[in-house]
C-alpha cells in the first residue's frame, strides 16, 4: 500500500548524460515536491506543483526541470548532471498547503560517474 | 525568509534517558512545526507537528513544546530505547502563499543500549 513512490530507487548516469527520475502516488493530493537531500544535510527544496502551476525555488540551477503531465505523476529531468548533483532526490506531496502534513517517497539516489 | 536553527546537531544518551532537541525560527508569522525523523537510508517520515494555536502536543514518548514569544520549538522524547537512534529534522512554515517548509540541519541522535 505504498502511497508515494519513487522509480528508479537507484540511477547511475554518467557526467553530462540526461537523465530523469519519477514519482507517483496514490494520495490524490494537490502538491508535489522534489528535494535534494546530500549526505547529512537536510533535505533542499527544488520545486513544487501546486496543481498545475509549477513553482521554482530561486537558488535551483536550470539544470534541473520538473514535468506534471496529471495529479498523480510527477518528474525531474536533470539535463546534463554534473558529479555535484548526486544526492538523494527525494518526491513528497501534501494533500494542499505547506501546513499539511509532507508524505515523502523512498527516494532515488543518484550516482554520476 | 524564513531561517531555522536546529541544536544540538548531535546527541548522544543512554537507553531510558530523555533526549531534547531545540529549534528557533525567525519568521513570526509561521505557524506550522513539523518534526521528521530520518533513518539511515531511509525518507523523512513525521513524528509529530504543532500549530501555532497550542504550546504543546504530546504522542506517547514524544511531545513538542512551542514558545510563540520567543521563536523557538523543542522535541522531547521519553524513555529513549535503541529504535529512537536517526537524524530528526525541525521545521517551520507560515502556509501563506507559497511559503515553503524550512527544515533546520538535524540532529543526529544515538541511543546507547
Amino acid at each position: 500500500d505504498a502511497m508515494v513512490i519513487q522509480n528508479p530507487r537507484y540511477q547511475v548516469t554518467q557526467f553530462g548524460k540526461p537523465v530523469t527520475l519519477s514519482c507517483s502516488q496514490t494520495l490524490n493530493h494537490n502538491v508535489m515536491y522534489w528535494y535534494q537531500q546530500k549526505s547529512s544535510q537536510a533535505p533542499k527544496l527544488l520545486f513544487h506543483y501546486y496543481d498545475k502551476d509549477f513553482n521554482n525555488e530561486a537558488d535551483t540551477p536550470d539544470n534541473f526541470q520538473s514535468r506534471r503531465p496529471n495529479t498523480s505523476f510527477c518528474f525531474l529531468d536533470i539535463r546534463s548532471p554534473g558529479l555535484g548533483d548526486a544526492a538523494m532526490y527525494l518526491c513528497a506531496t501534501s494533500r494542499q498547503a505547506y501546513t499539511d502534513t509532507q508524505y515523502f517517497g523512498p527516494g532515488t539516489r543518484l550516482t554520476v560517474l | 525568509g524564513e531561517n531555522v536553527e536546529q541544536h544540538p546537531s548531535t546527541l548522544s544518551v543512554q537507553e531510558g534517558d530523555s533526549a531534547v532537541i531545540k529549534c528557533t525560527y525567525s519568521d513570526s508569522a509561521s505557524n506550522y512545526f513539523p518534526w521528521y525523523k530520518q533513518e539511515l537510508g531511509k525518507r523523512p517520515q513525521l513524528i509529530i507537528d504543532i500549530r501555532s494555536n497550542v504550546g504543546e502536543k504530546k504522542d506517547q514518548r514524544i511531545a513538542v513544546t512551542l514558545n510563540k514569544t520567543a521563536k523557538h520549538f523543542s522535541l522531547h522524547i521519553t524513555e529513549t530505547q535503541p529504535e529512537d537512534s536517526a537524524v530528526y529534522f525541525c521545521a517551520a512554515s507560515n502556509g501563506g502563499g507559497y511559503q515553503k517548509v524550512t527544515f533546520g540541519t538535524g540532529t543526529k541522535l544515538q541511543v546507547i543500549p
